[in-house]
């Protein structure tokens, strides 16, 4: 049980928006930053944004994050097939004074 | 362009001790800005967080993985090692160093490839 609750699984076509959710607690995703990652098939994770909403130097501006009170959000709009992957939210949790992940969201592009 | 190069034993005994080392290239370990940290994911599964060493000289691990784990670096290898004691099947995973980017927290900017680690008799 992940103390950042994901759907396991999300889907959308090609050129759809598609939004994976986030949820915590006032302990992380309220009182901290935001962080999204994405985990091609094989590979190692890729940071896609940082503090709640900025993106890395080559991360496309089709990926975009929020935030709101205990809850988070990574928007991909334009979804395109190269996108599909397990995208994960982390943040830091001060009652545990340690990360936490979510558990992770397999996107589908149909 | 910084590179993290995992290593280890790939099989490890239950009751054992799991000794991973992170070879750090393309800069240095010592620094006054960054930190690092080391996260595995079991086949199939999703990512935990293990413990991460800042450059405070601090470290800070999982509270489920405390008892058992120690995060260190030896600057003069340009290294950071991770010790796990006490290994079962459930420590089977996938383990990844990293880089933290300045954030206390999950800011995780470079990462190695990744090291499978078997626990099993």
């Amino acid at each position: 049980q992940s103390v950042l609750t994901q759907p396991p699984s999300a889907s959308g076509t090609p050129g759809q928006r598609v939004t994976i959710s986030c949820s915590g607690s006032d302990s992380n995703i309220r009182s901290n930053y935001v962080y999204w990652y994405q985990q091609l098939p094989g590979t190692a994770p890729k940071l896609l944004i940082y503090r709640n909403n900025q993106r890395p130097s080559g991360v496309p501006d089709r990926f975009s994050g929020s935030k709101s009170g205990t809850s988070a959000s990574l928007a991909i709009s334009g979804l395109r097939s190269e996108d599909e992957a397990d995208y994960y939210c982390a943040a830091w949790d001060d009652s545990l004074i340690g990360s936490v992940f979510g558990g992770g969201t397999k996107l589908t592009v149909l | 362009q910084l590179q993290l190069q995992e290593s280890g034993p790939g099989l490890v005994k239950p009751s054992e001790t799991l000794p991973l080392t992170c070879t750090v290239s393309g800069g240095s370990i010592r620094s006054s800005v960054y930190s690092w940290g080391w996260i595995r994911q079991p086949p199939g599964k999703g990512l935990e967080w293990i413990g991460s060493l800042y450059y405070t000289g601090k470290t800070y691990y999982n509270p489920s993985l405390k008892s058992r784990v120690t995060v260190s670096v030896d600057t003069s290898k340009n290294q950071l090692s991770l010790k796990l004691t006490s290994v079962t099947a459930a420590d089977t995973a996938v383990y990844y160093c990293a880089r933290h980017e300045g954030d206390l927290g999950p800011y995780f900017g470079y990462w190695g490839q990744g090291s499978l680690v078997t626990v099993s008799s």
